[in-house]
C-alpha cells in the first residue's frame, strides 16, 4: 500500500472549516483513499473514503486531486469534538490491514 | 455503522500474569479480524491479523507465542498477553472487517493494559 504524509498537527477556529492536507504520491489506480480519526484513548472511528471522486457524507467532505497525489478531507464547520488525530490511509482493499502513519493532530479552538 | 465490542476496556494486572482480551462483532459477521497495539503518544502498530477458523499472521517482531490468537468464530477473536510485563503495558485496539464485504474497517473502543 502507498505511504501517505500529513502535517504533524494543525489548529482551527470552532465553527470554521478545517482542511486537513494529506500526500500520497505514489499510490496506484486501484487503492482507495481512507480517512479516519482517534478521539483520545478511543477506537479510530471511520470518517469517509474515495477512489477518485470526491466524496461527502454526513461528517465531512473529501476531495482527491485528479493526479490522484493528493487529497484534503474537509470538516466544514469545526467543534471542539472534532479535536483528535487524523489519520489518512491508502489501501487497494477495506479488508486488507490499514497502516497508520503519525497523523494529523487537530487541535479546534474556542 | 457496525459496532465492535472490546472487554475488558482496561485492566491493570501483575507481572507474570496472564490477560485475555475479547473482541466481538455485535452485528455482523467478521471474517478477518486485526489487532493493533498503541503506545502512548505513538501510532497504532498492526500486530496480527485474525482469520475465522485459522491462524492468525503476525507482522515481523511480534513474538506469536507471547501473544495468542484465537478467531473461532465469526464474531470473536480473543488476544491473550501471556506472562504479561510492565513493558507490555499499552493500549489495544481490535478492528473487524465484515463478510458481507463493507467498505470500511469498524474498530473497537480499545483495551488498556496496564502490568505492574
Amino acid at each position: 500500500d502507498a505511504k501517505t504524509t500529513q502535517p504533524t498537527s494543525m489548529d482551527c477556529a470552532e465553527g470554521r472549516a478545517a482542511n486537513l492536507p494529506c500526500n500520497h504520491s505514489t499510490i496506484s489506480g486501484n487503492e482507495y483513499v481512507y480517512w479516519y480519526r482517534q478521539i483520545h484513548s478511543q477506537g479510530p472511528q471511520y470518517i469517509i473514503h474515495g477512489l477518485k471522486n470526491n466524496e461527502t457524507n454526513e461528517m465531512a467532505s473529501l476531495i482527491i486531486t485528479e493526479d490522484r497525489k493528493s487529497s484534503t478531507l474537509i470538516l466544514p464547520h469545526a467543534t471542539l469534538r472534532d479535536t483528535a488525530v487524523y489519520y489518512c490511509i491508502v489501501v487497494w482493499n477495506a479488508g486488507n490491514m490499514l497502516t497508520f502513519g503519525g497523523g494529523t493532530r487537530l487541535m479546534v479552538k474556542p | 455503522g457496525a459496532v465492535v465490542s472490546q472487554h475488558p476496556s482496561w485492566v491493570i494486572c501483575k507481572s507474570g500474569t496472564s490477560v485475555k482480551i475479547e473482541c466481538r462483532s455485535l452485528d455482523f459477521q467478521a471474517t478477518t479480524m486485526f489487532w493493533y497495539r498503541q503506545f502512548p503518544k505513538q501510532s497504532l502498530m498492526l500486530m496480527a491479523t485474525s482469520n475465522e477458523g485459522s491462524k492468525a499472521t503476525y507482522e515481523q517482531g511480534v513474538e506469536k507465542d507471547k501473544f495468542l490468537i484465537n478467531h473461532a468464530s465469526l464474531t470473536l477473536s480473543t488476544l491473550t498477553v501471556t506472562s504479561a510485563h510492565p513493558e507490555d503495558s499499552s493500549f489495544y485496539i481490535c478492528s473487524a472487517w465484515g463478510v458481507m464485504g463493507e467498505n470500511e474497517q469498524f474498530f473497537g473502543p480499545g483495551t488498556r493494559l496496564t502490568v505492574l
